[in-house]
């Protein structure tokens, strides 16, 4: 069964502090792996995509990498601001349709 | 980035009635849609693959003949939940994939629809 895990679920951190989320995946033959961000009743917004072949993507203050050997991959927010409080969900893509983590929930606090 | 929008963006319908929901790519073709259903809290479930002029692929556990899946044309499919009831009541959103020569790219999500059943 293939199965995406998050941690934290939850991180609350002061405004200005750099962090990491976390994520990782059982099955390492994926074609690519998405970060979204979520806010509170709203739909998903792409933040970054990382295909199988590449091991980091970056834009602005956001930076994923993606290590398939050991199944992970990481989301670096630097300079965090109070703007950056949503859910973070990464999602695995390979020969099936997205598998999603449950995400987690971070709040920046100003 | 690609559009994706969803209409209505809400709903609240009574028991036994049924609802449609549409799913448009804005400025894309999309072969492929996707439903997710998410609960409070919960983490996006999908529902079904939508592909254009064929048959709906359904989830282990979701029914079909209760979430009707039409995906007529390149730009739109919708999803029509059948005598809905208030355990249907849920945040329903779809998304597109704006795949290239066979590769799998990138997906790209509604806003969602917020279903609540009384």
């Amino acid at each position: 069964k293939q199965e995406v895990t998050q941690i934290p679920a939850a991180l609350s951190v002061p405004e200005g502090e750099n962090l990491v989320l976390n994520c990782s995946f059982t099955d390492s033959a994926i074609y690519n792996l998405q970060w979204f961000r979520q806010d509170p009743g709203k739909g998903l917004t792409s933040l970054l995509l990382i295909q199988s072949s590449q091991r980091e993507q970056t834009s602005g203050r956001l930076n994923a990498s993606l290590d398939k050997s050991s199944g992970r991959s990481t989301l670096y927010i630097a300079a965090s601001q109070p703007g950056d409080s949503a859910t973070y969900l990464c999602a695995r893509g390979g020969n099936t349709p997205l598998v999603f983590g449950k995400g987690t929930r971070l709040s920046v606090i100003a | 980035g690609a559009v994706v929008s969803q209409h209505p963006s809400w709903v609240i319908c009574k028991s036994g009635t049924s609802v449609k929901i549409e799913c448009r790519s804005l400025d894309f073709q999309a072969t492929t849609m996707f439903w997710y259903r998410q609960f409070p809290k919960q983490s996006l479930m999908l529902m079904a693959t939508s592909n254009e002029g064929s048959k709906a692929t359904y989830e282990q556990g979701v029914e079909k003949d209760k979430f009707l899946i039409n995906h007529a044309s390149l730009t739109l499919s919708t999803l029509t939940v059948t005598s809905a009831h208030p355990e249907d009541s849920s945040f329903y959103i779809c998304s597109a994939r704006d795949q290239v020569s066979g590769s799998y790219n990138e997906q790209f999500f509604g806003p969602g629809t917020r279903l609540t059943v009384l």
